[in-house]
C-alpha cells in the first residue's frame, strides 16, 4: 500500500515548454485534488475530482489542465510554463470528503 | 476563499495543552471540519475530522461548537515535534486558508 504517489519529485522547465505531473493513489479513493504551495504560502487548490470522469475548477486553474479517466490517478498538465508556476505542488486522496485526505510527497517545479 | 478564519500564529511551552481556534460561519450542515498540519518542509498531514460531535483519536481532540461555526482543536500536551502550520477545512472541495503557525517553546 503506496499510499499517494508523485513523480517527479523535482522538475526544472524552460518557459513555455508543457509538461504532466502523475498523481497515483492505490486506496480506491473517489476524491482527488492538487494544491500548489509558493514559499511561505499556504495551499491552494488547483483542481479537484469526485471520480472517474468527473472534473472541478479550484481557486487558482489557469494554465493548468486535469482529467480523472481512471480511479487511480489524476494527472495535472502544464499547458505552457510560465516563471509564475513555480512552486511545490502536491497532490490529495480521499474515499469521500467526509474523510481525511491524503497527501503525496509533492513535486518542486522550477519555471526558468 | 478559504471558508475559515484562524489567528497567524499562536505560542505554546511544551508539556502544556494548546487549544488552536477555527471559525466557519458559513458552514453547511452536511460540512465535515477537517484538521491538517503542515511540519516544516513536508507535505500536510491528517490530523483529525468531525461533523457534530466531539472526536478524539490519539494525536489530538476536537471541540465543536453546539451551532457549528467554530471548532477547536486541542493538543493536550505539546510537545516540540507539535511545531507546524495547523489549518482548519470545511466543505468537499478542501480550500486551504492561511493556517495558525505553532510555535512550541522548550
Amino acid at each position: 500500500n503506496a499510499g499517494v504517489t508523485q513523480t517527479p519529485k523535482f522538475q526544472v522547465l524552460k518557459t513555455g515548454q508543457s509538461m504532466t505531473l502523475q498523481c497515483a493513489q492505490d486506496m480506491n479513493h473517489e476524491y482527488m485534488s492538487w494544491y500548489r504551495q509558493d514559499p511561505g504560502m499556504g495551499l491552494r487548490l488547483i483542481h479537484y475530482s469526485v471520480g472517474a470522469g468527473i472534473t472541478d475548477q479550484g481557486e487558482v486553474p489557469n494554465g493548468y489542465n486535469v482529467s480523472r479517466s481512471t480511479t487511480e490517478d489524476f494527472p495535472l498538465r502544464l499547458l505552457s510554463a510560465a516563471p509564475s508556476q513555480t512552486s511545490v505542488y502536491f497532490c490529495a486522496s480521499s474515499r469521500t470528503g467526509d474523510y481525511g485526505y491524503t497527501f503525496g510527497s509533492g513535486t518542486r517545479l522550477t519555471v526558468v | 476563499d478559504a471558508k475559515t478564519t484562524q489567528p497567524n500564529s499562536m505560542e505554546s511551552n511544551e508539556e502544556e495543552p494548546v487549544h488552536l481556534p477555527c471559525n466557519h460561519s458559513t458552514i453547511s450542515g452536511t460540512d465535515y471540519i477537517h484538521w491538517y498540519r503542515q511540519l516544516p518542509s513536508q507535505g500536510p498531514e491528517y490530523v483529525i475530522h468531525g461533523l457534530t460531535s466531539n472526536v478524539n483519536n490519539r494525536m489530538a481532540s476536537l471541540a465543536i461548537a453546539e451551532d457549528r461555526k467554530s471548532s477547536t482543536l486541542i493538543l493536550h500536551r505539546a510537545t516540540l515535534r507539535d511545531a507546524a502550520v495547523y489549518y482548519c477545512i470545511t466543505g468537499n472541495d478542501m480550500r486551504f486558508g492561511a493556517g495558525t503557525r505553532l510555535t512550541v517553546k522548550p
